[in-house]
């Protein structure tokens, strides 16, 4: 069974930076779409971003565009997600999720990283 | 606000059916497929419905999914303890070019 491990998450203040990442226990992922999901407390699940399975194709909620970037290295079996100019609004754990059914069938999750924005 | 649409709760007793729905417009489910998540908050969303009716393997055939025109559904036929969660419908939006989450329905066994 694959298995999706995230790391990363912190407490940063306003404005600062961080880097998640996503290591995949195998290299079938490599041929999926991959995303981040974020749940802030209290709120629902919200896509946060994609990428195809070469990298070349990304898109972004509007919420993050201009402030995070999604990457990923198949030799390393890991996604990423470059987290910069932080607000208190992306307090969240983030999930990564593998498609493997359409563009929005994610069926394998990571047990989520939780990013705290605070002052 | 969400761009797809869902009641905020739903219940049902043990061995009954519930159904949660899930209303969009023609950029997203109207275009494109549905997919149904159950989510207890800190643990992993996981696929209960894909491509509309599809369900993965592992989980139950009481699970079922069905879309008309740009509104899905998902139906839960002998409702047990286990199923009670979030219960999440998303679909890619073709003019937001990314994927758009309802916002959720607690789904209560009583």
């Amino acid at each position: 069974e694959v298995q999706l491990v995230e790391s990363g998450g912190a407490l940063v203040q306003p404005g600062g930076s961080l880097r998640l990442s996503c290591a995949s226990s195998e290299s079938t992922l490599s041929s999926r779409w991959m995303h981040w999901v974020r749940h802030a407390p209290g709120k629902g699940l919200v896509w946060v971003s994609r990428i195809d399975s070469g990298g070349s194709e990304t898109n972004y909620a509007d919420s993050v565009k201009g402030r995070f970037t999604i990457s990923r290295d198949n030799a390393k079996n890991t996604l990423y997600l470059q987290m910069n100019s932080l607000r208190v609004e992306d307090t969240a754990v983030y999930y990564c999720a593998g498609a493997r059914f359409g563009r929005n069938g994610m069926d394998v999750w990571g047990q989520g990283t939780t990013v705290t924005v605070s002052s | 606000q969400s761009v797809l649409t869902q009641s905020p709760s739903a219940s049902g007793t043990p061995g009954q059916s519930v159904s949660i729905s899930c209303s969009g417009s023609s950029s997203n489910i109207g275009s494109n497929t549905v997919s149904w998540f159950q989510h207890l908050p800190g643990t992993a969303p996981r696929l209960v419905v894909y491509k509309n009716n599809q369900r993965p393997s592992g989980v139950p055939d009481r699970f079922s999914g069905s879309k008309s025109g740009t509104s899905a559904s998902l139906a839960i036929s002998g409702l047990q303890s286990e199923d009670e969660a979030d219960y999440y419908c998303a679909a890619w939006d073709d003019g937001l070019s990314g994927v758009v989450f309802g916002g959720g329905t607690k789904l209560t066994v009583l």
